[in-house]
């Protein structure tokens, strides 16, 4: 399995304001993956960052509103940008296991846009 | 739209096991059944696995009935750690479908 960590852990901001989430990974890996899970809801996934290219968004998800980055493999940035309150939700990178076959999990981000 | 069925909630006594069921009926040939939980607010976990074949290993046992189309976890000896959403998702070994698509989940609750 591989060991994520992601920065900040939460944050409280302001509307109209920009946060950018960082996430780590202890080794180098395709794949990974951005989720956002809103109050009392499950997880949907925003995009998909591969190194190299241009991330895949998923429907309705923008990437004027959630630019990512993804400069190396074991690094990847989300920024929500603009933010509102309907923003506030804990935002999870993930990546895929060197076999393919699964995915993990970071901690999660927990923000708060007042 | 969601591939799998689960009940909304669970519970159970501490020390028994837990099993959680599943329902896949659309399942596909090539598409696993992934089973992650979610412990209050922190990242899923990867549980467990399996294709068509029953899969143990030091969390649970993933029980695939012979036609595919539901499954059950097993906690064998459930702790008050276990309390968690428990999910259980279908998904393509490959291609844009190996993407983890995200249910409602079964909250279980293990009782003291």
């Amino acid at each position: 399995s591989a060991v994520i960590s992601q920065k900040p852990s939460r944050d409280i901001c302001q509307r109209g304001t920009s946060l950018t989430i960082q996430c780590q990974v202890d080794s180098q890996v395709t794949m990974m993956f951005w989720y956002r899970q809103q109050p009392g809801q499950s997880l949907t996934l925003i995009a998909t960052a591969n190194q190299g290219s241009e991330a895949t968004y998923e429907s309705g998800f923008v990437i004027d509103k959630f630019p990512i980055s993804r400069p190396n493999l074991t690094f990847s940035t989300l920024t929500v940008s603009n933010m509102s309150p309907e923003d506030s939700s804990i935002y999870l990178c993930s990546v895929e296991g060197q076999l393919g076959d699964t995915q993990y999990f970071g901690p999660g981000t927990r923000l708060t846009v007042l | 739209d969601a591939k799998t069925t689960q009940p909304t909630s669970m519970d159970c006594a501490e020390g028994r096991a837990a099993n959680l069921p599943c329902n896949h009926s659309t399942i596909s040939g090539n598409e696993y059944v992934y089973w992650y939980r979610q412990i209050h607010s922190q990242g899923p976990q990867y549980i467990i696995h399996g294709l068509k074949n029953n899969e143990t290993n030091e969390m649970a046992s993933l029980i695939i009935t012979e036609d595919r189309k539901s499954s059950t976890l097993i906690l064998p000896h459930a702790t008050l750690r276990d309390t968690a959403v428990y999910y259980c998702i279908v998904r393509s070994p490959s291609g844009s479908a190996r993407q983890l698509t995200f249910g409602s989940g079964t909250q279980l609750t293990v009782l003291p």
